[in-house]
C-alpha cells in the first residue's frame, strides 16, 4: 500500500513568517512530487512540483526532495493571511501508472 | 492560459438517478483522470484515461461508474444509480505526459439527496 502522510494541522503561523509543509511517502520509486494549494469548496491548486533531490525555489515558495529520507516539504517565506488552506502533497509513481498518490493534507493558519 | 473546465458546477440529484459530469481537459493533455473528494476527507482517485481506454481504476470505481470521450474535447463521468454517499466534489484533471504535473478543474459539487 503505497502511502503519503501529512501533518493534518492545522498548522499556526504568523503573517511575515516561514510556514513549513512536510510530507513524507513510502514508495522508494516515487518519481515527482507536487505541491497543491486547496481553498475550502475549491479545486486542488499546482503550486510546486519537484523532481530531483535539493531545492527548487519559485518566488516565496520553495520545495525541498530528499529522496534518501523519503521525504518532501515545502517552504512559505512571508506568510500572507492569503496563504491560509490546505496544503497536498502527491505523489507519481510509475508502479501506480503515475496516478497521483495524495497526502491528506495539512491545514495552514496565517495568523494576522 | 489553457485550463480544464468542467460542468456543471453544482449538481443536485435524487439518489437512484443518473448523473453525467462533464469535462474538457486541456487541448494538448493525453492523460486524464477522475478524483473525487469528500467533504473534508482526502482526495481520491477514481479512474485514469489514456488513449480513448482506461488505463487504471480504483476500488471504488465499480460498476455503476463509467468514463466516456464521446469526441475529442469532452470526457464524462457517468454515475448510473447514485447513491447518498455518492455526495461529493469531482475534480477532472488531465497531464500533457504520465509524469507530468496535473491540471484540475474547478470541481462539481454532487449532492444526491
Amino acid at each position: 500500500q503505497k502511502e503519503v502522510e501529512q501533518n493534518s494541522g492545522p498548522l499556526s503561523v504568523p503573517e511575515g513568517a516561514i510556514a513549513s509543509l512536510n510530507c513524507t511517502y513510502s514508495d522508494r520509486g516515487s518519481q515527482s512530487f507536487f505541491w497543491y494549494r486547496q481553498y475550502s469548496g475549491k479545486s486542488p491548486e499546482l503550486i510546486m512540483f519537484i523532481y530531483s533531490n535539493g531545492d527548487k525555489e519559485d518566488g516565496r515558495f520553495t520545495a525541498q526532495l530528499n529522496k534518501a529520507s523519503q521525504y518532501v516539504s515545502l517552504l512559505i517565506r512571508d506568510s500572507q493571511p492569503s496563504d491560509s488552506a490546505t496544503y497536498l502533497c502527491a505523489v507519481n509513481t510509475k508502479d501506480s501508472n503515475y496516478q497521483l498518490i495524495w497526502g491528506a493534507g495539512t491545514k495552514l493558519i496565517i495568523k494576522p | 492560459e489553457p485550463e480544464v473546465t468542467q460542468t456543471p458546477s453544482h449538481q443536485v440529484t435524487q439518489m437512484g438517478q443518473e448523473v453525467i459530469l462533464r469535462c474538457v481537459p486541456i487541448s494538448n493533455h493525453l492523460y486524464f483522470y477522475w478524483y473525487r473528494q469528500i467533504l473534508g476527507q482526502k482526495v481520491e482517485f477514481l479512474v485514469s484515461f489514456y488513449n480513448n481506454e482506461i488505463s487504471e481504476k480504483s476500488e471504488i470505481f465499480d460498476d455503476q461508474f463509467s468514463v466516456e470521450r464521446p469526441d475529442g474535447s469532452n470526457f464524462t463521468l457517468k454515475i448510473r444509480s447514485t447513491k447518498l454517499e455518492d455526495s461529493a466534489m469531482y475534480f477532472c484533471a488531465s497531464k500533457r505526459d504520465r509524469n507530468t504535473e496535473a491540471f484540475f478543474g474547478q470541481g462539481t459539487r454532487l449532492t444526491v439527496v
